[in-house]
């Protein structure tokens, strides 16, 4: 079973639609939590930290239900810039990354 | 500060041939990774290193070797390349204590 489990998508929203990404995990002694950006061709940057109560960074919004093994990023109002691959990515003594799930906003 | 760099960003290479990928950070950074990327797999740590002059195995460690002997660089060799060898390479550091890794821009590699 995969560490890390994403949708691959792709999403293809419109401009200023909110769109959520899921991610499950496998191990329950999974540390911390992450969701990275990968544009086309690209590396990967952190985009956020995921926390057991939640956190939002502007139009960003990440939650971790531990309880299910379950991460989930919330993106409100939509913009084209957000096309990208969102990558969740958990540590257990080392980081695991999901395969990404990808993401086109259409104007 | 450049960050982390790879060299080369691509190269092709013969099946049975070798090579090194290099990868330098300017953070201090104790920590470096080597991944590579493959169409619907994700990102595989191939090995890694938490400190000039150790290096440790990650998940998919067969068929490469790594050296550190200088905390900035993390060397990635194939002694003799196979086809499924064609990836894009990622190396990646951080600070000890902190989460964030720090991407280089990457290696294409083609192995034919």
């Amino acid at each position: 079973r995969k560490e890390v489990e994403q949708d691959p998508g792709p999403f293809n929203v419109p401009e200023g639609a909110t769109v959520a990404f899921n991610c499950t995990y496998s191990n329950s002694a999974s540390q911390s939590f992450f969701w990275y950006r990968q544009d086309c061709r690209k590396e990967p940057k952190l985009l956020m930290s995921v926390y057991s109560s939640g956190n939002e960074d502007g139009r960003f919004t990440a939650q971790l239900n531990r309880a299910s093994q379950y991460i989930s990023l919330l993106i409100r109002d939509s913009k084209l810039s957000d096309s990208a691959t969102y990558l969740c990515v958990v540590n257990r003594n080392q980081f695991y990354f999901g395969t990404g799930t990808s993401l086109t906003v259409i104007p | 500060n450049a960050g982390v760099t790879q060299t080369p960003k691509f190269r092709v290479l013969k099946t049975g041939q070798s090579m090194t990928l290099l990868c330098a950070q300017d953070m201090n950074h104790e920590y470096m990774y080597w991944y590579r990327q493959d169409p619907g797999m994700g990102l595989r740590l191939i090995h890694y290193s938490v400190g000039e002059g150790t290096t440790a195995k990650g998940e998919v460690p067969d068929g490469y070797n790594v050296s550190r002997l200088k905390k900035q660089n993390f060397l990635l060799g194939l002694e003799s390349a196979a086809p499924s060898q064609t990836s894009v390479y990622f190396c990646a550091s951080r600070r000890t204590g902190e989460d964030e890794q720090f991407f280089g821009p990457g290696t294409r590699l083609t192995v034919l």
